[in-house]
């Protein structure tokens, strides 16, 4: 079975703070996908960020960044200068490589930036 | 591009009734995945359908139903609705299933049940 684990459920920040929400996951398969989407109030899901489990590069896109580390099965994202714009609930999410689309999510994380 | 719509968006039914959403996926996609989101639950897969056919099936009573046609558009039925079906229903298309397709999630439909 396939589990997702976000421990914090709200974080507030204030503007222009850096935050950092964790994400640990188990598998069995060795061969996964891990993913970060935001929901804003509007209520869809946006993708983020998709990392296959034989890339530990991390990544940094603006203001965002991703830690990956498979030694402790933790995929963790930073949002570096947050803004306002940035609250909104996060989810990670693991699919396994192979046979289908479904996606295990964590329970989310609600950041509100206060400005 | 046109991404996944999803109708209706808002929903009001009542305990017992029964419930079809439409969702439309991207044009030349063939997966369709749906989700139910509560704030107790979360975010919780419900199945896929990808070339007509169940592909995957989440561990949701028998109630909740769903077909693909062959122009991917996809419909999920909820029969004899209960309290605890008050949700926002996602769906998510892909290309492909399997592999590093990316899922692209529509606004969602809002059902509540009285």
């Amino acid at each position: 079975a396939q589990k997702v684990t976000q421990a914090q459920t709200e974080i507030s920040v204030v503007e222009k703070e850096d935050v950092t929400l964790d994400c640990v996951y188990e598998t069995r398969d060795t061969t996964y996908y891990l993913f970060w989407y935001k929901q804003p109030p509007s209520g869809e899901l946006v993708f983020l960020i998709r990392r296959n489990s034989f890339d530990e590069q991390n990544e940094i896109s603006g203001r965002y960044s991703w830690n990956f580390q498979k030694s402790t099965s933790s995929f963790n994202f930073t949002i570096t200068a947050s803004q306002v714009v940035d609250s909104a609930v996060y989810f990670c999410a693991l699919r396994s490589y192979y046979g289908n689309n479904r996606l295990a999510f964590g329970k989310g994380n609600q950041v509100v930036v206060i400005p | 591009k046109a991404g996944v719509t999803q109708t209706p968006r808002y929903l009001i039914k009542t305990r017992g009734q029964q419930v079809t959403l439409s969702c439309s996926p991207i044009s030349g996609h063939r997966s369709v995945s749906w989700y139910q989101q509560t704030p107790g639950q979360g975010l919780q897969f419900l199945f896929e359908y990808f070339s007509e056919t169940q592909r995957n099936k989440g561990n949701f009573p028998g109630r909740f139903s769903g077909r693909q046609f062959s122009n991917s558009r996809s419909e999920m039925n909820v029969s004899t609705l209960e309290l605890g079906d008050s949700a926002l229903y996602l769906c998510a298309s892909s290309l492909g299933t399997g592999g590093s397709y990316e899922q692209y999630f529509g606004p969602g439909t809002r059902l509540t049940v009285t």
